[in-house]
């Protein structure tokens, strides 16, 4: 059990351009969620997968945001036409309640 | 609207003593809460949680209570220890239906313990 991972660590992009972030939970978790965190606030909630079902979307995922979970094992979030208003920590959180999270991608739109 | 609220960004303390975090709701369908604390550059490591059911969960120096007729919950770390710096976000779902596992998290206080 290597925790949940996060892949990359750190991203900084042109504005306007295209970002995918990876998430891999711990084996054998069903559920899969994403959080987004601003500084000076707590996560909030993005999205969440039953295996491959993505069962919930937050307002705050706009037409630019897409999550995948293909096969119900690891997951993507795509951000299409980033703006400056995306820099953020992109947190994967794998289980249920008691959420593990992983290190989280922190994105910078520059 | 902010359904979780932590009033105290910061909060500093003398090595040894009680740390008290402070976190209240709004959400009467709550019923489940969770603390995290968070490192820089870290994801948020769960610490402690508790159940509407109870009013108090105890883990080592952690503690928690929760205190339902007010929405109001706190994180007790006694004695405290300069490794507790760090910050701590309250967090707290609803255990039934389709959100089940789905964290809404107040905006965190920075606890710094000194030496």
């Amino acid at each position: 059990d290597t925790g949940v991972s996060q892949d990359p660590r750190h991203k900084i992009t042109k504005r306007g351009q295209n970002v995918t972030f990876r998430c891999d939970p711990i084996s054998e978790h069903n559920r899969l969620y994403w959080y987004r965190q601003t500084l000076g606030q707590g996560p909030e909630f993005l999205t969440y997968f039953q295996n491959e079902a993505q069962l919930e979307k937050s307002r705050l995922l706009s037409d630019r945001f897409s999550a995948e979970r293909p096969k119900g094992s690891f997951s993507t979030l795509e951000i299409q036409r980033t703006e400056q208003g995306d820099s953020a920590m992109y947190l994967c959180a794998s289980s249920g309640i008691g959420s593990t999270f992983g290190s989280g991608t922190r994105l910078t739109v520059v | 609207d902010q359904q979780v609220k932590q009033n105290s960004p910061s909060l500093s303390v003398q090595e040894g003593r009680i740390s008290i975090l402070n976190c209240d709701y709004t959400n009467s369908m709550f019923d489940y809460f969770l603390w995290y604390k968070k490192y820089p550059a870290e994801g948020p490591t769960f610490l402690i949680s508790i159940s509407s059911i109870k009013d108090k969960n105890e883990d080592g120096r952690f503690t928690v209570f929760l205190n339902k007729s007010a929405k109001h919950l706190s994180l007790h770390i006694v004695p405290s220890q300069p490794g507790d710096s760090a910050v701590y976000f309250c967090a707290a779902s609803v255990t039934g239906g389709t959100s089940y596992g789905k964290l809404t998290f107040g905006q965190g206080t920075i606890l710094t313990v000194h030496p």
